[in-house]
């Protein structure tokens, strides 16, 4: 069965950097699109961006243009969302989020598999 | 980018009524790309439709959706107390390849 397990919370000081990973198992994990999504305490969900599995490539929602970079070890079907220059507000649940669209076959489109969340909490 | 508004912000309902969400977008949503999700306190987001009206894997049909260029809805027949929940649209595929939810629907025992 398709799985996505994150990593644990994190506490960071304002202007640190996070890097939160999501570990695939129960498919082909260069076969799909992976989303994060994050959702701060109380508030609705935001999604951050995507990677391409197979080829590395991404697309950043405008908001998080260079701050956040997603990278991939193929070799461990793991990803990654990295997020510098941390504020208060970033505190929030980090969610990784797998697409139902095969990388092959078109754009990427919902999001049918979802991590358990990773809390990051960012104070001083 | 394309905004969405759910409305109304809470529904409160009892179990075996009929609840019906709506979410409505800020520009058309091209080929009716639009999805909804519950989530339950503590727990990730679940798929409950995509493609505006196409149900999920192992989604009860008791979950409808309906609706296309800016006006969709959800509508969940007769409630069940599991359904008490937080719903939110989401637009995906758009030519600019961004993904954008709506700001959720809590949906409350009455």
């Amino acid at each position: 069965q398709v799985q996505l397990v994150q990593s644990g919370a994190e506490v960071k000081k304002p202007g640190a950097s996070v890097k939160v990973s999501c570990k695939a198992s129960g498919y082909t994990f260069t076969g799909y699109y992976m989303h994060w999504v994050r959702q701060a305490p109380g508030q609705g969900l935001e999604w951050m961006g995507w990677i391409n599995p197979n080829s590395g490539g991404t697309n950043y929602a405008q908001k998080f243009q260079g701050r956040v970079t997603m990278t991939r070890d193929t070799s461990i079907s793991t990803a990654y969302m990295e997020l510098s220059r941390l504020r208060s507000d970033d505190t929030a649940v980090y969610y990784c989020a797998r697409d139902v669209t095969l990388v092959w076959f078109g754009e990427p489109g919902v999001f049918d598999y979802w991590g358990q969340g990773t809390l990051v909490t960012v104070s001083s | 980018e394309i905004v969405l508004t759910q409305s109304p912000a809470t529904l409160s309902l009892s179990p075996g009524e009929r609840a019906t969400l709506s979410c409505g977008a800020s520009q058309s949503v091209s080929s009716s790309y639009l999805a909804w999700y519950q989530q339950k306190p503590g727990l990730a987001p679940r798929l409950l439709i995509y493609d505006a009206s196409s149900r999920a894997t192992g989604i009860p049909d008791r979950f409808s959706g309906s609706g296309s260029g800016t006006d969709f809805t959800l509508t969940i027949s007769r409630l069940e107390p599991e359904d008490f929940a937080v719903y939110y649209c989401q637009q995906y595929g758009s030519s600019v390849l961004m993904y954008t939810f709506g700001q959720g629907t809590k949906l409350e025992i009455k």
